[in-house]
């Protein structure tokens, strides 16, 4: 199975900041990476899929990067509706997996 | 509009069974692969298991292999998850989410998993 590594497991940071959160492939799992913002008590919603690609409706303040084995996920300037819990997600080979998640708090 | 909405989740007791259900609409489902993702209280996101577009091919964690099917009607735009032999570790929010290029949207509300005696 294909383990998903994210960095840092969680974070502070200020409104206007800009964060970056890593994931790493246990493997090469070429672009086929997502990732997912969940709110406390809310289903996860998809940000970024195929590394790069802006979900449809999504702020473009959110950014993604890497191929391979290792991806970034960046908020350019942080808002207050930005507090949440991020998720990698790869795709590449069953079973799908997911990164154990990095809580994004105000700091 | 696109959306998924899982039902059937309830209180049971361990080695029970349960069967929950996940009703797609504004999208053609027979086209699409489906999953369960579960995430159990105060935890990360676990991927349980998968079923083709026409359902020819599943797939499991292997925590569930030989307790869980997935199984699908696509005549009425279903998803089920039969889930037998049920354990404490079983309990978790169990979300529907339709399959678009390796990617997962949407998400439906997710439905309560509770194994307890």
């Amino acid at each position: 199975d294909i383990q998903m590594t994210q960095s840092p497991s969680s974070v502070s940071a200020s409104v206007g900041d800009r964060v970056t959160i890593t994931c790493r492939a246990s493997q090469g799992i070429s672009s086929w990476l997502a990732w997912y913002q969940q709110k406390p008590g809310k289903a996860p919603k998809l940000l970024i899929y195929a590394a790069s690609s802006l979900q449809s409706g999504v702020p473009s303040r959110f950014s993604g990067s890497g191929s391979g084995t290792d991806f970034t996920l960046t908020i350019s300037s942080l808002q207050p509706d930005d507090f949440a819990t991020y998720y990698c997600q790869q795709g590449n080979s069953f079973p799908f997996t997911f990164g154990q998640g990095t809580k994004l708090e105000i700091k | 509009q696109v959306q998924v909405v899982e039902s059937g989740g309830g209180v049971v007791q361990p080695g029970r069974s349960l069967r929950l259900s996940c009703a797609a609409s504004g999208f053609t489902f027979s086209s699409y692969a489906m999953h369960w993702v579960r995430q159990a209280p105060g935890k990360g996101l676990e991927w349980v298991s998968a079923i083709s577009y026409d359902g020819s091919n599943e797939y499991y964690v292997d925590s569930v292999k030989g307790r869980f099917t997935i199984s699908r009607d696509n005549s009425k735009s279903t998803l089920f998850l039969q889930m037998n032999s049920l354990r404490a570790e079983d309990t978790a929010v169990y979300y529907c989410v339709r399959e678009n290029t390796r990617r997962f949207d949407p998400w439906g509300q997710g439905t309560l998993v509770t194994v307890s005696s």
